[in-house]
């Protein structure tokens, strides 16, 4: 069964520090990763989308990496600000065959950063 | 949330009604997605659609329906059957860059509640 998980389940650090979010993963045959944050009340967004051949990759503050062979993502946050305050949850996709693809998720981990 | 609009934000039904809930796209993607969140659990999906008249069941299907009459709008009915509804419901849509990768992008969520 594919499955997606996630520590730790909450975080809180203070304005200005950096943290890093995990992400393990049992899926097969695996496509990609993405990263998403979520704000309280509202819709994901997309962060990153890493496909097998990629081990790292930025978007501004948050930089993901993957290790396809241990199966593991992590998510760093630099100088986090208060707007990071939001969960941020893993999501692999792996093929089902017939030119699908399913994809799991983690259950997030909810940031709070504080003043 | 990108070019996708869910309907309404906060949604009030009684025991034994249907209720549908309203999702719309203006980003020409083929794909529509249904998930169902819940506090402290990964999103699950409930419907997706990859072309106009056609949908297939996610893992939590009972107790809900789907139509994809355009390629805009992708509709879910929330039906008495469904035991437990109360929950978060986000509608999503994707386009596909290939080789097995794909971006979706997520609409603001509506909140049922059940009274």
């Amino acid at each position: 069964k594919n499955q997606v998980e996630q520590s730790p389940q909450s975080l809180i650090i203070l304005e200005g520090k950096n943290c890093t979010l995990q992400c393990n993963y049992t899926v097969s045959p695996f496509s990609n990763l993405r990263w998403y944050k979520q704000d309280t009340g509202r819709g994901p967004v997309s962060l990153t989308i890493m496909t097998f051949s990629e081990n790292t990759k930025s978007n501004g503050r948050y930089t993901a990496t993957l290790d396809a062979d241990t199966k593991q993502s992590s998510l760093h946050i630099t100088a986090s600000q208060l707007s990071d305050s939001a969960s941020y949850i893993c999501v692999v996709s792996a093929y089902s065959g017939a030119g699908s693809y399913q994809l799991t998720f983690g259950k997030g981990t909810k940031l709070s950063v504080i003043p | 949330d990108g070019g996708i609009t869910q309907s309404p934000k906060y949604l009030f039904r009684k025991e034994g009604q249907n209720v549908t809930l309203s999702c719309e796209q203006n980003l020409n993607h083929d794909a529509m997605y249904w998930y169902r969140q819940d506090p402290g659990q990964g999103l699950r999906l409930i419907y997706y659609s990859q072309i106009v008249n056609d949908f297939q069941k996610g893992d939590i299907a009972e107790g809900y329906s789907v139509s994809r009459e355009k390629k805009e709008s992708f509709p879910l009915t929330v039906t008495s059957a469904q035991k437990n509804p109360t929950a978060f419901y986000l509608c999503a849509s994707s386009i596909f860059w290939g080789l097995g990768v794909d971006e979706q992008f997520f609409g603001p969520g509506t909140r049922l509640t059940v009274l």
